[in-house]
């Protein structure tokens, strides 16, 4: 089945950074999806993005179908911005369910 | 509010007892899913229902069992079968009968067996 890996793993941050976090996925994808992931354990929806770049505030993602990779951009990083970052992706003809990575766990110090 | 809901928040359960997780939607979503995270870890998915009277098996079902009797309902029963249940339980649903629609999660349940 397609795998989903997640660059760094963790990322310890000052308040004011910012950072890149990064999806590779090993096969062509259908959907994919960026969460937030809160310290009382809510998923977050950040982006519906299978392809191009949005952006919403502080946050913006791209994903390069035809390289398989997506990367989510924090700009201004914020202690709230803490906790853990998951992208996910889903294709047809597979199983019906997304495929999560294993996360990122963003830190902001303030 | 629209939104899905899952109850309780936590939950704890003896060695060879059934319970069921409750999970509800007012989105006027087809499908359903039921995820299960272990600490450290991604989600793996348990079940799924693309429409009522119908659900599927996941990566990880054996111990689980599930209903679909009406399209805002999707209650998870964690039986005694399943060996390690202690988990966070994460109840999700999308507007059609596929995957490839945006995912929505409810709040989640944690499963404590003492």
């Amino acid at each position: 089945g397609i795998q989903v890996e997640q660059s760094p793993p963790d990322l310890i941050l000052q308040e004011g950074a910012n950072s890149t976090l990064r999806c590779n996925f090993s096969d062509s994808v259908n959907n994919l999806q960026w969460f937030h992931q809160n310290p009382w354990g809510q998923l977050i929806n950040l982006f519906y993005i299978p392809s191009g770049t949005k952006q919403n505030g502080r946050l913006s993602a791209t994903t390069v179908a035809t390289e398989r990779y997506s990367l989510l951009y924090i700009s201004s990083s914020q202690t709230t911005d803490s906790g853990v970052y998951f992208c996910a992706v889903w294709r047809w003809g597979g199983s019906e369910k997304l495929v999560f990575g294993k996360g990122t766990k963003l830190t902001v110090n303030p | 509010d629209g939104g899905i809901t899952q109850s309780p928040k936590y939950l704890f359960r003896k060695e060879g007892q059934n319970v069921t997780l409750s999970c509800e939607q007012n989105l006027n979503h087809d499908a359903m899913y039921w995820y299960r995270q272990d600490p450290g870890q991604g989600l793996r998915l348990i079940y799924y229902s693309q429409i009522v009277n119908d659900f599927q098996k996941g990566d990880i079902a054996e111990g689980y069992s599930v209903s679909r009797e009406k399209k805002e309902s999707f209650p998870l029963t964690v039986t005694s079968a399943q060996k390690n249940p202690t988990a966070f339980y994460l109840c999700a649903s999308s507007a059609a009968g596929t995957g490839g629609n945006e995912q929505f999660f409810g709040p989640g349940t944690r499963l404590t067996v003492l």
